[in-house]
């Protein structure tokens, strides 16, 4: 069974700060790891990452895949309120459908 | 611009109903899902379908039907709604292919009392 766990489950800093949130994973036939971003409703995709793509950029925001570990990091640096949001962490492995196993989120709050 | 609709924001039904949940994409995409997400617990996958009228369970199938008769649409069915089935729940789809993400509607929280 495909596993996800993330850390911490919940944060609080204040603005200007940098985060780091973990993600790690177990998964059959490992496809990708993806970042989302949720406010007060739908998740917003950030970033997919691969076997060949292990490192993404936008901005403040930044994220890399540890194959080895069987883990990502998600950095935010210079925190903004605006950053307050639940962080989703999902992998896809296994068939090409795109299932994907979500970990439990860390929820991020950003005080000014 | 990448589209996916539901039916209702917020849904509150009595125990023993049958609920019926519609999800709409635009996108022309293969795959849709279901999850339902709760605190702590993150999304958990209902169902998905790759195709029309080609359905798979995912990890928490109990208590759930899903119908998918044109490639636009998915629906969720609850068909004897219990309080434990009060959560949010969101519709996602994917165009087919190895890689790529899902695209997720706005959610419906449905309460059942």
């Amino acid at each position: 069974e495909d596993k996800v766990v993330q850390s911490p489950l919940s944060l609080v800093v204040h603005e200007g700060d940098t985060v780091t949130l973990n993600c790690s994973y177990e998964v059959t036939n490992f496809r990708s790891l993806l970042w989302y971003k949720q406010e007060k409703k739908a998740p917003t995709f950030l970033f997919m990452l691969t076997s060949s793509g292990i490192e993404k950029k936008s901005g403040r925001l930044s994220s890399i895949l540890d194959k080895k570990e069987l883990s990502s990091i998600l950095n935010i640096t210079a925190t903004q309120t605006g950053d307050s949001a639940i962080y989703l962490c999902a992998v896809s492995g296994g068939t090409s459908y795109g299932k994907l196993t979500f970990g439990q989120g860390t929820i991020l709050t950003v005080h000014p | 611009d990448v589209k996916v609709t539901q039916s209702s924001r917020y849904l509150v039904k009595r125990t023993g109903e049958k609920v019926f949940l519609e999800c709409v994409q635009d996108m022309d995409h293969e795959n849709m899902f279901w999850y339902r997400q709760d605190p702590g617990l993150g999304l958990r996958l209902i169902y998905f379908s790759y195709d029309v009228k080609m359905k798979e369970k995912g990890d928490i199938p109990e208590g759930y039907s899903v119908s998918r008769e044109k490639k636009e649409r998915f629906s969720l069915i609850l068909e004897s709604a219990s309080t434990n089935q009060t959560s949010m729940y969101l519709c996602a789809s994917r165009a087919g292919g190895a890689r790529g993400e899902q695209y997720f509607g706005p959610g419906t929280r449905l309460t059942v009392t």
